[in-house]
């Protein structure tokens, strides 16, 4: 089975410019979340979905970063315009909802966006 | 509001030593407790799992073990090897369905 999957691997951009990362959940799923890995600041939950619309964003950082979901198979996260600090890698992983038992379905990430804004 | 705290790392073992990596809880309720773990340039993939007080979650050789008692979910493993090198977290999924994480233990198994 086809697992989350990320694209670009690997995005490399000058400060100012925009830059859009991209996430296809696994078929069936109706959790979509999406997360930043640091050094400095570990894994930090930014935004996360149930059935397309987004349920919570606090951990959004600024403004400049936006996420859509436009169907249940797609989901975009965007930065504009994009600073150094922003460098990191971007997960996106997706889950089931239990019924009965709450919680104990796991998320399953895709291989992650290493991003570089020089 | 919940928690996870795991050891600081890096634990630095040698192959076939014996693992253990600690990581503790605070949560309302009855949360479900899982490990991950994170090779390098990989995502995190789903190591094991714990849904309820006293279940042993098993995969890989791994173990760990529910405790409500004393609010822990430590990650054991009898005999390391060199491809257990890698990042390990810990979570709860709180009510929500949002994962609280740790902050990840890097261990470095060396031959």
């Amino acid at each position: 089975d086809a697992g989350v999957i990320q694209s670009p691997r690997h995005e490399v951009t000058e400060m100012g410019q925009e830059v859009t990362l991209r996430c296809k959940p696994i078929s069936g799923h109706d959790y979509l979340f999406w997360y930043r890995q640091t050094m400095m600041r570990g894994l930090e939950l930014l935004i996360y979905f149930n059935n397309n619309v987004p349920i919570d964003d606090s951990g959004m950082p600024e403004d400049r970063f936006s996420a859509k979901m436009p169907n249940a198979s797609f989901s975009t996260l965007k930065i504009q315009p994009s600073e150094p600090r922003d460098s990191a890698v971007y997960f996106c992983a997706s889950s089931l909802r239990s019924a009965g038992t709450a919680g104990n379905q796991p998320q399953h990430f895709g291989d992650g966006t290493r991003l570089s804004i020089l | 509001g919940n928690s996870v705290t795991q050891m600081e790392g890096p634990v630095t073992l040698s192959e076939e030593a014996f693992l253990t990596i600690n990581c503790t809880y605070t949560a309302t309720g009855y949360p479900s407790l899982f490990w991950y773990v994170q090779y390098p340039g990989e995502g995190l993939q789903l190591l094991l799992k714990a849904t309820k007080a006293d279940d042993k979650g098993s995969n890989k050789g791994f173990e760990a073990t529910y405790r409500k008692e004393t609010t822990s979910f430590h990650l054991e493993k009898g005999s390391v090897q060199v491809s257990d090198s890698a990042v390990y977290f810990c979570a709860l999924k709180d009510s929500n369905y949002q994962l609280i994480w740790g902050a990840g233990t890097k261990l470095i198994i060396k031959p």
